[in-house]
């Protein structure tokens, strides 16, 4: 595997389900985040962890639970989602110290019923 | 604090017509400016960036962007539009100014090819 990849692509669950976002950075970087983009939206930064630790929660509701064991892998977990956040997760990475530009994941195109 | 302002929502261009992209940026720092495209369904991906030196950048698939600092601007050009350019396309600068490294992304602009 390349780049940044998540898991999986796809997801639709319903209102009281619980299941979680994967994403795996193969780059070598130290920095992860997690995106959401909705329709006519521009692209929210959601969570970023450096070196493994949480370093910015841009006062995301409780029901997206981030995790982070290692540099390179980021989870998010969801539970008791309502239809509005329905939209693509994106993850990224960066390396700490660098010039800034981040990679992305292809995404989660998640709906929620 | 950083922003980026890409005026319009929508460009729309002849197979083979010159791609201009507009984007202006506001930093309190010399900023380090990227260019993203994203295809439908699909992550966004780095096209260039400028951080020092040369102020015209080249990128992946034909594109280019020139920083103009008197204009705060980094327009993105490509010569000869593809079919395959249809996409939407963000420009964004760097803030390294705080504990993390983030991006300041603009709205986006959705570019249409025609035949």
């Amino acid at each position: 595997e390349t780049g940044v990849t998540q898991t999986p692509r796809h997801l639709v669950m319903g209102m009281t389900n619980k299941k979680s976002l994967k994403c795996e950075q193969h780059l070598g970087h130290n920095a992860m985040y997690w995106y959401k983009q909705s329709a006519k939206k521009p692209l929210e930064l959601m969570f970023v962890y450096n070196f493994k630790e949480q370093t910015e929660n841009n006062s995301v509701p409780s029901r997206f639970s981030p995790e982070c064991p290692n540099s390179s892998h980021l989870f998010l977990h969801l539970h008791t989602l309502q239809p509005e956040d329905s939209a693509l997760y994106l993850c990224a990475s960066s390396q700490v110290g660098g010039a800034g530009e981040q990679y992305f994941g292809p995404g989660t195109r998640l709906t929620v019923t | 604090a950083q922003s980026v302002t890409q005026l319009g929502s929508h460009v729309s261009v002849s197979e083979g017509a010159l791609v201009l992209l507009r984007c202006n940026y506001s930093s309190s720092v010399p900023p380090y400016l990227f260019w993203y495209v994203q295809y439908p369904n699909q992550g966004l991906q780095l096209l260039l960036k400028y951080t020092t030196g040369a102020t015209l950048v080249k990128g992946i698939n034909g594109f280019e962007a020139e920083f103009k600092k008197s204009e705060t601007s980094f327009h993105l050009t490509k010569p000869s539009a593809h079919m395959s350019d249809a996409a939407e396309y963000f420009c964004a600068v760097s803030d390294l100014s705080g504990a993390n490294s983030k991006l300041t992304f603009g709205k986006g602009i959705t570019l249409s090819v025609r035949p």
